[in-house]
């Protein structure tokens, strides 16, 4: 079936570094792809929305210059957490959307920004 | 507008006994509704989807749920617990027909314990 790889799984950064997250659809092209943010003992909070070759679409409450989303090609979105603080910690999940394959989630990464 | 609400947030069972996870949904379009389960520090995996087809739907791992329009609910059962199915489980909602599939709005989250 449908595979999105999520990479890294785990990272550790310093407060006002900024972090890339990866998020890679395997052996199908997605055309959609949703980021969700998901605090301890929480649910999954959708940040924003990015389609193929087009700015992300944010969620209210989302800051878009914070959380950069790139999906410059069918198979790899991005998201780079800028200038992080430790209040953005948190579990990091890209689900990739098709007609044919519907929602693909990969398996998250756990940010710690000490 | 679309909203999923799961009525426990956290259910105990002993292995072997059936399992009961209840969710109610609101939505202003015939919903898509899911059922994943979430394993600690881990992505969300599939365990059914209703797309207004059968209204009973068959997941994996024994797992079913039946969506009642009449009381906007889809529980998710399974007859008999397993060790392996202690995580975490969250209803979802979709806007939208088969056609146009939109945003996914997720519960809070129902934390299954499993006891020997």
């Amino acid at each position: 079936g449908a595979v999105v790889s999520q990479h890294p799984s785990r990272v550790i950064c310093k407060s006002g570094t900024s972090v890339k997250i990866e998020c890679r659809s395997l052996d199908f092209q997605a055309t959609t792809m949703f980021w969700y943010r998901q605090f301890p003992k929480q649910s999954l909070m959708l940040m924003a929305t990015s389609n193929e070759g087009s700015k992300a679409t944010y969620e209210q409450g989302v800051e878009k210059d914070k959380f950069l989303i790139n999906h410059a090609s069918l198979t790899l979105s991005t998201l780079t957490v800028t200038s992080a603080h430790p209040e953005d910690s948190s579990f990091y999940i890209c689900s990739a959307h098709t007609g044919e394959t519907g929602y693909t989630f990969g398996s998250g990464t756990r940010l710690t920004v000490v | 507008a679309q909203s999923v609400t799961q009525l426990d947030s956290h259910v105990s069972v002993s292995e072997g006994t059936p399992v009961l996870l209840r969710c109610n949904y609101s939505s202003s379009y015939s919903p898509s509704l899911f059922w994943y389960v979430q394993h600690p520090n881990k992505g969300l995996q599939l365990l059914l989807k209703y797309t207004s087809a059968a209204t009973l739907v068959k997941g994996i791992n024994g797992f079913e749920a039946e969506f009642k329009k009449s009381e906007t609910s889809f529980h998710l059962t399974k007859p008999s617990a397993h060790m392996s199915d202690a995580a975490e489980y969250f209803c979802v909602v979709s806007a939208g027909t088969t056609d146009s599939w939109g945003k996914l709005q997720f519960g809070a989250g129902t934390q299954v314990v499993v006891t020997p």
